[in-house]
């Protein structure tokens, strides 16, 4: 079974630019999650989908960072206009109809100079 | 305010010993307990959870016990083993599927 796909995996942006982050869950997981890992930091809940719908996302910020899953599947993640403070591990996880564990990605690193 | 804590940033255990990582939590409305174990450039994998209803867990080298009087939890693993070398997450969440809370982490080092 293919785990949950994230890309990419690097990313050097200036601050005040936009970047986007894709994650495609493991198939047939309706329930996607979006975490921001600081580092020295446990991650930290951006937003959860249900199908495409948003269960929670009370910790998004939301003047700046958006996220979509259209079709219930892939999910991107903007952040617009990048802050350095934003300089992080974006982690993308999923878990199955039913399940206790939730699946993470390998992560994005995303450096904002 | 961080509901879940893990005060040593770091441990380093000699092989074949056992190593022991401790978690304490503030919300006393957390019912399901998990550690999550994480290597560099890879993300966090799932090793072991508890309940709230019960006291301790077991699977394999790894034993999660929990005092809930104490709001407290420790992850046992028992022989070290080289591979067991990675940071490792403890966290919490009210019900299975909400949001889970996670701790700052312990590295962990086992020492040849």
């Amino acid at each position: 079974e293919a785990g949950v796909a994230q890309s990419p995996r690097y990313k050097i942006i200036e601050k005040r630019q936009s970047v986007a982050f894709w994650c495609n869950p493991i198939s047939g997981h309706a329930t996607l999650y979006w975490y921001q890992q600081i580092l020295g930091q446990g991650p930290k809940l951006l937003i959860q989908f249900q199908n495409n719908g948003v269960v929670d996302d009370s910790q998004l910020p939301k003047d700046r960072f958006s996220a979509e899953r259209l079709k219930g599947v892939d999910s991107t993640l903007k952040i617009q206009p990048a802050k350095l403070e934003d300089s992080a591990v974006y982690l993308c996880a999923s878990r199955g109809q039913g399940a206790d564990t939730q699946y993470f990605g390998p992560g994005t690193r995303l450096t904002v100079l | 305010d961080q509901q879940v804590k893990q005060n040593s940033p770091s441990l380093s255990v000699q092989e074949g010993r056992i190593s022991i990582l401790n978690c304490d939590y503030t919300n006393s409305m957390f019912d399901y307990f998990l550690w999550y174990k994480k290597y560099p450039a890879e993300g966090p994998t799932f090793l072991i959870s508890i309940s709230s209803i019960k006291d301790k867990n077991e699977d394999g080298r790894f034993t999660v016990f929990l005092n809930k009087s104490a709001k407290h939890l420790s992850l046992h693993i028992v022989p070290s083993q080289p591979g067991d070398s990675a940071v490792y997450f403890c966290a919490a969440t009210m019900n299975r599927d909400d949001k889970i809370i996670f701790g700052k982490g312990t590295r962990l080092h086992i020492l040849p």
